[in-house]
């Protein structure tokens, strides 16, 4: 079984100021690992996602995200953020092996961005 | 990337009414969708896999009964909330996985909140 812990549930910060949203996750086979952002009443949105390779991944938006296996690991970091990057994360976790692409979501990272 | 079109994005109906709500697939085929329902500031909870041409699997603690999918085509898939009540209340969303490709991830419709009064 796999499980997803965000353990922030809100994060106040300020335009263009750095943050960083932790997800950590536990599962006993190889997963893949994403994170999706969810603006209000509206579904979620691919953010950028790890499948292999480099662990270190980017987004269009200045987003990156890096895979740490022996801290089973995926932060989300944006080194600047705007007052549009307010918004629900989420991180989740799906098992490579998983033909069903059943994903595990995380209970989710309210960011807000104050002027 | 993909689309996923879900309809409607909200609707208002009394206790003890059905309420259908679609999940698309705009320009890829989808063998599997699923359906997730969210409360208010909390993750989504998967409630079924639904697989084209046959039966949705259902997540343990879903009712079949009260929460019928039906995937009749690789494009569409469709919840029908039977006999709603209050605490059927939620921000349902579909995700769709595309069919035949390398590409890995789900792709997620803009949800449908309903309000049953």
């Amino acid at each position: 079984a796999q499980s997803v812990t965000q353990l922030d549930s809100q994060v106040p910060v300020f335009e263009e100021a750095p943050v960083e949203l932790r997800c950590n996750y536990s599962s006993s086979v190889s997963v893949y690992l994403f994170w999706y952002v969810q603006y209000p009443n509206q579904g979620l949105q691919l953010l950028l996602k790890y499948l292999s390779g480099s662990t270190l991944v980017e987004s269009i938006n200045g987003f990156e995200a890096e895979f740490n296996k022996s801290q089973t690991s995926f932060h989300l970091r944006k080194p600047s953020v705007h007052i549009s990057d307010t918004a629900e994360y989420f991180c989740a976790v799906s098992p490579t092996t998983s033909g069903t692409y059943k994903y595990i979501f995380g209970t989710g990272t309210r960011l807000k961005v104050l002027a | 990337g993909a689309v996923v079109s879900q309809h409607p994005s909200w609707v208002i109906c009394k206790s003890g009414t059905s309420v259908k709500i679609e999940c698309r697939s705009l320009d890829f085929q989808a063998t599997t969708m699923f359906w997730y329902r969210q409360f208010p500031k909390q993750s989504l909870m998967l409630m079924a896999t639904s697989n084209e041409g046959s039966k949705a699997t259902y997540e343990q603690g879903v009712e079949k009964d009260k929460f019928l999918i039906n995937h009749a085509s690789l494009t569409l898939s469709t919840l029908t909330v039977t006999s709603a009540h209050p605490e059927d209340s939620s921000f349902y969303i579909c995700s769709a996985r595309a069919t035949g490709t390398v590409r890995i991830g789900l792709f997620f419709g803009s949800g449908t909140q309903l309000s049953v009064l």
